[in-house]
């Protein structure tokens, strides 16, 4: 499978918990942008990154919330001691080049996060 | 602020009829707009796209129409099947400091009676 690989699928924490979730791009892609969903709502850009460099983080929580991509692996997103209100599909995408250049981001299947 | 959003939230329709989706953007500047379909506990799937300096551009069954002059974008799924239930989303670059995020409408639920 070619696609964008997220896990785990579903994750459960318990509040005040660490959350880490993964994502490996398509083939070729450089470009990584994580996404949150709540029920019933569309995706809500969360962050940008390259490899080893974070473009834009404007969607991102000033606390608790962290993001990575480094030169070797996935790129991870981090939830510090969290809350029942991180409950939320998280979506990773990638794309061989932002903006419209290369045509459009390519989605994984999410990581569903639930919060005890 | 800018944003792109749906006026309708869902949309039933019969087996075989054609289907149309609608949404609004407001960022004058959007200069990419692009079609995803969300199936239950799946990713958003890339549909269709098309570019600002366009008016149409079809696909396999589907075809996309751009209304600059109204900041309007529609999906149209023809032949309508059971398998495109699904909730559909527009998205649009909205550039400027980032022109790696996308902006995400509301969704519409399409539903699809046999």
């Amino acid at each position: 499978n070619a696609g964008v690989m997220q896990n785990p699928r579903h994750l459960v924490r318990r509040r005040g918990q660490e959350a880490r979730l993964r994502c490996s791009p398509m083939k070729g892609h450089s470009h990584v942008y994580w996404y949150r969903q709540l029920p019933e709502e569309g995706l809500k850009f969360m962050v940008y990154l390259q490899k080893e460099n974070i473009i834009d983080e404007s969607g991102m929580p000033k606390e608790r919330f962290s993001a990575e991509f480094p030169k070797e692996g996935p790129s991870i997103l981090r939830i510090q001691q969290v809350v029942r209100g991180d409950s939320a599909a998280y979506f990773c995408a990638s794309s061989q080049s932002p903006g419209t250049g290369s045509g459009p981001q390519h989605f994984g299947d999410g990581t569903r996060l639930s919060i005890l | 602020g800018e944003s792109v959003g749906l006026h309708l939230p869902t949309l039933s329709v019969q087996e075989g009829d054609n289907s149309i989706i609608n949404c609004a953007y407001s960022n004058s500047a959007s200069d990419y707009f692009i079609w995803y379909k969300q199936e239950s506990g799946k990713g958003p799937q890339f549909i269709i796209d098309i570019r600002s300096n366009m008016d149409k551009r079809q696909g396999q069954r589907v075809t996309v129409l751009l209304n600059k002059t109204v900041k309007h974008l529609s999906l149209q799924i023809a032949a309508t099947q059971p398998g495109d239930s699904a909730v559909y989303f527009c998205a649009d670059y909205s550039g400027g400091t980032s022109y790696g995020k996308l902006t995400f409408g509301q969704g519409t639920i399409l539903t699809v009676h046999p």
